[in-house]
């Protein structure tokens, strides 16, 4: 009930394409969820974060997409950069709770 | 406002030693965590201090890892002794409410 699953594994585009990266989960008291985006050698850094009292959430290029019926949420890079490769954790927080999925992680070619 | 920082960034030892890891959170955070990243894998917590009482430790191999919040500030996880399957990045993180603040991990290596 605690798991976070997400897929792909790994996404390879080109630059310019719209990658996208989609997360599951189980547990309903979960209330926020946030996106974590970690390059190498560095901690996950906070993204983007949805509440499921809302569908959709843009900021700049990312948006995340939230389908509370279904439990299931995804984020969408608009125009991707070389810039954006880095590897991607959903994640979904509740009662002090922080659960990360497995991991994305994503090339943009020139 | 400055980071969550840890030290040391690096850290190889022999197995069965001991290594200890510091962190220093965002002032006024009054949430730390201490999460384990095995290469390939997310995140996995350890361990979750309110101020300076452990709200949740049942992840944290209690046998040979140890960690403390003393003042309700600082943090030190220790390992004692290690083992080959404890090379990994440990990150240690703050939060007030919701969203985490990530320092960038001590990468521990057990040879």
């Amino acid at each position: 009930q605690q798991q976070v699953k997400q897929s792909p594994q790994s996404l390879i585009v080109q630059k310019g394409g719209i990658p996208i990266i989609n997360c599951a989960y189980e547990n309903t008291a979960f209330d926020y969820f946030p996106w974590y985006q970690q390059f190498p050698g560095k901690g996950p850094a906070l993204l983007i974060a949805i509440r499921p009292d809302v569908s959709e959430k843009k900021e700049g290029r990312f948006t995340i997409s939230f389908n509370k019926s279904a439990k299931q949420f995804s984020l969408h890079i608009m125009d991707s950069q070389p810039g954006d490769s880095a590897t991607y954790f959903c994640a979904a927080e509740g009662t002090d709770k922080l659960i990360f999925g497995t991991g994305t992680r994503l090339q943009v070619f020139p | 406002e400055a980071g969550v920082a840890q030290s040391p960034r690096y850290k190889i030892i022999e197995k069965r030693q001991s290594v200890a890891f510091w962190c220093n959170p965002i002032s006024g955070h009054a949430t730390l965590y201490w999460y384990q990243q095995i290469l390939g894998q997310g995140p996995k917590l350890l361990i979750q201090f309110q101020n300076n009482g452990v709200v949740d430790d049942s992840q944290l191999p209690k046998d040979r890892f140890s960690a403390e919040r003393l003042k309700g500030v600082d943090s030190t996880l220790k390992i004692q002794p290690a083992k080959l399957e404890d090379s990994a990045v440990y990150l240690c993180a703050s939060s007030l409410h919701y969203g985490y603040t990530f320092g960038s991990g001590t990468r521990l290596t057990v040879v």
